[in-house]
């Protein structure tokens, strides 16, 4: 069966990166885009973008630009996601999602926490 | 860029009728998906391509689209279908677009 395993929760300083891992299994990695969301506590859900795990092509909200950098790696069959230039609003869970037609297979998600 | 507007809240009594709205220019164009997500737990597919369930959905649930306006409809809703509900669509490149959220209350 399809899974998304993320990597665990993280607390990070304003202005630091932070580089999180979703680990594919159950079908073939470099098939499907992967796009990732996040959600502040509270808030709505927010996309991010989407990289092409085949060709490693990568396509990123406008809100992002410019700090945001997804890349991935076939062999582990591991998307990544990073976001530079930590702000506090930054904290938030951020999922991993793989679409299939009408069907959503979410990581478990990732909480980034940004404090100093 | 593209936005989705959505009441910030609808509340009904255990078997009545819910509809939640959600509004934009991309709607126009492209179809819309509706996620239900309970607290603490990934979001849900209740509704694609404006008004297919997807399977397992109860059939309470239904989709209709009107111009640049979509409607989540839950029809008798029960005290388990109290939750948070997003409205979404993949506008042009396939830059997703979520509504800011409902919450939907039942009691």
């Amino acid at each position: 069966q399809v899974q998304l395993v993320q990597s665990g929760a993280e607390v990070k300083k304003p202005g630091a990166s932070v580089k999180v891992s979703c680990k594919a299994s159950g079908y073939t990695f470099t098939g499907y885009y992967m796009n990732w969301v996040r959600q502040a506590p509270g808030q709505g859900l927010e996309w991010m973008g989407w990289i092409n795990p085949n060709s490693g092509g990568t396509n990123y909200a406008q809100e992002f630009q410019g700090r945001i950098t997804m890349t991935r790696d076939t062999s582990i069959s591991t998307a990544y996601m990073e976001l530079s230039r930590l702000r506090y609003d930054d904290t938030a869970v951020y999922y991993c999602v793989r679409l299939d037609g009408y069907k959503y297979y979410w990581g478990q998600g990732m909480l980034v926490t940004v404090s100093s | 860029s593209y936005e989705l507007t959505q009441p910030s809240s609808v509340s009904v009594s255990p078997g009545q009728t819910a509809r939640i709205t959600c509004s934009g220019d991309v709607l126009a164009k492209k179809s819309a998906r509706w996620f239900q997500q309970k607290p603490g737990q990934a979001p849900m597919l209740v509704i694609y391509e404006d008004s297919e369930r997807p399977s397992g959905i109860p059939e309470r649930f239904s989709g209709s689209s009107s111009g640049t306006t979509v409607t989540l409809t839950i029809s008798g809703a029960q005290v388990e279908d109290e939750a948070d509900y997003y409205c979404y669509s993949a506008a042009d490149n396939n830059h997703w677009v979520f509504g800011g959220g409902t919450k939907l209350t039942v009691l």
